[in-house]
């Protein structure tokens, strides 16, 4: 069973407006994490922005948000005023089990975001 | 945020040989680090789970006579391809997972061509 689900394959938006990427997970765990990472055409993967299942708010990293859903379990990537810099590949992925370096990171099947100018 | 040093970048090998991919924490400890390979166009999906000073956890399906991981101190671990063959060719990232594990980085990646 799908993990870590990314229903937009693709999306295209116009520069300085706000995109939301959606992810919905699935687990049994009542303690894991979410991470969303940024892919460009290079390869490297970026860290963007970690939200706890007990977190109890939203977490935010300057132009990027976390839109935290737990009952519905879901962690949309909210980018606000986009760049074209942003066109990139984006990630949703879910770390299972107590909050360890030991602990597993599965991986989302990607969004390609593209900012048009 | 921390540093994760992968190399090689690219690497280009004949089939038969092996190839030996090194994951740096340049900065931190990295007591977990994860092998990741990644098909074009697709998501990463994970090989192994290696701790420092123990033997790596394989996933289903991964063979890990021809993935060889080696996690021999808290800044560096490497991964071995043997006897690669062109089915072997694929863009490989490692990721480091300090203590509290709320972040993981991400290597450069290498992108290996068996020929």
């Amino acid at each position: 069973a799908q993990k870590i689900t990314q229903t937009q394959p693709g999306m295209f938006v116009q520069e300085k407006e706000a995109v939301t990427l959606d992810c919905t997970y699935d687990t049994s765990d009542q303690s894991y994490g979410l991470f969303w990472y940024k892919q460009p055409s290079s390869g490297e993967m970026i860290f963007l922005i970690y939200q706890g299942s007990y977190d109890e708010q939203n977490a935010t990293e300057g132009r990027y948000s976390l839109n935290f859903q737990k009952a519905r379990k879901s962690a949309n990537l909210v980018i606000s005023a986009s760049q074209l810099g942003d066109s990139a590949m984006y990630f949703c992925a879910m770390r299972e089990g107590p909050q360890s370096s030991a602990s597993k990171i599965i991986f989302g099947s990607g969004t390609r975001l593209s900012i048009r100018p | 945020g921390a540093v994760v040093s992968q190399h090689p970048s690219r690497v280009i090998c004949k089939s038969g040989t092996s190839v030996k991919i090194e994951c740096r924490s340049l900065d931190f400890q990295a007591t977990t680090m994860f092998w990741y390979r990644q098909f074009p166009k697709q998501s990463l999906m994970l090989m192994a789970t290696s701790n420092e000073g123990s033997k790596a956890t394989y996933e289903q399906g991964v063979e890990k006579d021809k993935f060889l991981i080696n996690h021999a101190s808290l800044t560096l671990s490497t991964l071995t391809v043997t006897s690669a063959h062109p089915e072997d060719s694929s863009f490989y990232i490692c990721s480091a997972s300090g203590w509290g594990g709320t972040e993981a980085f991400f290597g450069q990646g290498t992108r290996l061509t068996v020929v």
